[in-house]
């Protein structure tokens, strides 16, 4: 399948500090990226869903100018956490799209701690 | 009604055996139900995935059984290996692929050799 490549896979941050993220389509170009977030032994939450050029849909209850997410070309999306706490300390997920509308490929995840 | 249930929360098996895990849905408009697997640190991968035009669907040891009057779904893991240990998450979405997945929980299962 289509390779979504996740960077970095862990950090640590100090709390105040923002942390990004970077989410690629290596083998495909992917008009739209979701983000997800993951607590341990928990399901997948979208977080927000963003179109290659278009500002980011973000789902109920997640704060955009706290994650803000960038999708500036079709191999690459950011998300940001601003000024981080330990309470944002999770799994944090992008998936990738292709053009045609086929399978969504995940990312293999980024542990964020902060500290 | 955007809610996916799954259970059992946790399921141990013995090698060789047959795991089952089992979905439910509410939203009639969902037509596309994917089964994922995610090894610990590690992102979901598309395990497979089956649109209600069909009952049933088999690629390798794993099958979908889906069953559109009851809103419910299973993955069926045949020979249950040690490798197949991981947690495996039902989803559903509306349209085209990969848009709005709605996940359920997940199940733990591990396979004892």
């Amino acid at each position: 399948g289509a390779v979504v490549s996740q960077h970095p896979s862990r950090v640590i941050c100090k709390s105040g500090t923002s942390v990004k993220i970077e989410c690629r389509s290596l083998d495909f170009q992917a008009t739209t990226m979701f983000w997800y977030r993951q607590f341990p032994k928990q399901s997948l939450m979208l977080m927000a869903t963003s179109n290659e050029g278009s500002k980011a849909t973000y789902e109920q209850g997640v704060e955009k100018d706290k994650f803000l997410i960038n999708h500036a070309s079709l191999t690459l999306s950011t998300l940001t956490v601003t000024s981080a706490h330990p309470e944002d300390s999770s799994f944090y997920i992008c998936s990738a799209r292709a053009m045609r509308g086929t399978e969504a490929f995940f990312g293999q995840g980024t542990r964020l701690t902060v500290v | 009604q955007q809610q996916v249930k799954q259970s059992p929360q946790s399921l141990i098996v013995q090698k060789g055996g047959i795991s089952i895990i089992n979905c439910a849905y509410e939203n009639t408009a969902f037509d596309y139900f994917p089964w994922y697997q995610q090894f610990p640190g590690k992102g979901p991968a598309l395990l497979i995935a089956i649109r209600p035009d069909v009952s049933e669907k088999k690629e390798g040891r794993f099958t979908i059984s889906f069953n559109k009057s009851a809103k419910q779904f299973s993955l069926h893991i045949m020979d249950s290996q040690p490798g197949d240990s991981a947690t495996y998450f039902c989803a559903a979405s509306i349209g085209n692929y990969g848009q709005n997945f709605v996940f359920g929980p997940g199940t733990r299962l591990s396979v004892l050799p």
